[in-house]
């Protein structure tokens, strides 16, 4: 997957509790990001980053965070865990913004 | 903004015919396109891309058709095999902007 890892790759948690996933890449690829997929909504952008310590919302940001302070890494943290945000959750780079991204193979989010 | 719709959820063809998935955006200033292959339990996977200054690229048995009037792009596979059931993406950007994705059309190979 194009040199990128997500971890963990599948994560049980109950409401309330704080998760982070990661997403590491070995590509030197400017752009990071995170969707989430669910059925009936496709692939929907929680937030993207454009350089080490730049980042920005997308379009289902509430309730999510994100930290980006090696180029390599992006981190997705999820304050307080709902029900609403169990979804499947795809890391993606790419060189530049409207350019092909390359997607990890996903994490498998449960909120109980 | 721009919206990215399929035209059908689902799509059955039978192994050995070319299988045509279509994509509709709403867009008329976007000016990259793309498709990606989602097999179950993996991350999508990058096809074919095609800017707004060609109506057509081939790639390994498949081509991607853009029509700028009715803004509507198609992905044609050539000789469907068995692992070519996926579920397909198409998605557009406008300009520099970010990726927009449709809901994807289920391919499913009958024998």
């Amino acid at each position: 997957d194009a040199g990128i890892t997500q971890s963990p790759r599948h994560k049980v948690t109950e409401t309330g509790t704080p998760v982070t996933l990661r997403c590491h890449q070995t590509e030197n690829h400017r752009y990071m990001y995170w969707y989430r997929q669910d059925p009936g909504h496709g692939l929907r952008l929680i937030h993207y980053s454009y350089g080490v310590k730049d980042t920005d919302k997308g379009e289902v940001s509430d309730g999510y965070s994100v930290s980006r302070s090696k180029t390599e890494d992006f981190l997705l943290t999820l304050e307080s865990a709902t029900s609403s945000q169990t979804s499947v959750y795809f890391c993606a780079i790419s060189e530049g913004q409207a350019e092909k991204l390359f997607f990890g193979s996903g994490t498998q989010l449960s909120v109980l | 903004g721009e919206s990215v719709g399929l035209h059908l959820p689902t799509l059955s063809v039978q192994e050995g015919d070319n299988s045509i998935i279509n994509c509709a955006y709403s867009n008329s200033a976007s000016d990259y396109f793309i498709w990606y292959k989602q097999e179950s339990g993996k991350g999508p996977q990058f096809i074919i891309d095609i800017r707004s200054n060609m109506d057509k690229r081939q790639g390994q048995r498949v081509t991607v058709l853009l029509n700028k009037t009715v803004k509507h792009l198609s992905l044609q596979i050539a000789a469907t095999q068995p692992g070519d059931s996926a579920v397909y993406f198409c998605a557009s950007a406008p300009g520099a902007q970010k990726l927009v994705f449709g809901q994807g059309t289920r391919l499913t190979i009958n024998p």
